[in-house]
């Protein structure tokens, strides 16, 4: 169970144009959905948190309208990278987190397979 | 500032040879520390969760520890596909916000 997905696994754009991911939780209900960017040989950025319903909350230094995020729904959440440029090429990656459970201290994240992004 | 490190960054090993991998962290209010494994262009694998000082999980040649200020994962007789980066993220208090270290590479050869 707890399964992720990701789609796509790749893309390849020209600069300029948008770019929309989509991060699915496929065998349970998000509230919660983290998107991390990952530079090579880099560890994970965390970009924003996203909660259904609700705006997203954006770490500093990143640009909320770059990078449009939408909750639609517990089980799906949005990327959009606007006018994309060869920079916002990278790795990015969803986790989602299950409804809360009244017995965890926390909630666990599960990770998506992560999209590819190459801004030509 | 909260801060996660990781040593060493790479590491290579022959088939059997034993190491351990160390996470050192500064955090305000430790609500867990997570082991994560990563292969390349993947999403991080969930490996381990631990909450306290003096605990220890472990699961076929990998074994998690935790201290108050660091934590070990210890590898035991690895095989070439154990081969992976290793990531060590923390749960920052307060928040559900995992913050990550820069990873091990480990590459063993056999």
């Amino acid at each position: 169970g707890a399964v992720v997905s990701q789609h796509p696994s790749r893309v390849i754009c020209k600069s300029g144009t948008s770019v929309k991911i989509e991060c699915r939780s496929l065998d349970f209900q998000a509230t919660t959905m983290f998107w991390y960017r990952q530079f090579p040989k880099q560890s994970l950025m965390l970009m924003a948190t996203s909660n259904e319903g609700s705006k997203a909350t954006y770490e500093q230094g990143v640009e909320k309208d770059k990078f449009l995020i939408n909750h639609a729904s517990l089980t799906l959440s949005t990327l959009t990278v606007t006018s994309a440029h060869p920079e916002d090429s990278s790795f990015y990656i969803c986790s989602a987190s299950p409804l809360f459970e009244a017995h965890s201290s926390y909630n666990e994240q599960f990770f998506g397979p992560g999209t590819r992004l190459t801004v030509l | 500032e909260d801060q996660v490190t990781q040593s060493p960054e790479a590491l290579r090993l022959q088939e059997g040879e034993s190491s351990s991998l160390n996470c050192s962290y500064t955090v305000s209010g430790l609500r867990g520390l997570f082991w994560y494994r990563q292969d390349p262009g993947k999403g991080p694998e969930f490996l381990f969760t631990l909450y306290s000082a003096g605990e220890e999980k472990e699961k076929e040649r990998l074994k998690a520890t935790l201290t108050k200020k660091e934590s070990f994962l210890h590898i035991t007789a690895p095989k070439p596909e154990d081969s992976a980066t290793y990531l060590c993220a923390v749960l920052e208090g307060g928040y559900n916000k995992l913050i990550f270290g820069a990873g091990t590479r480990l590459a063993v050869h056999p």
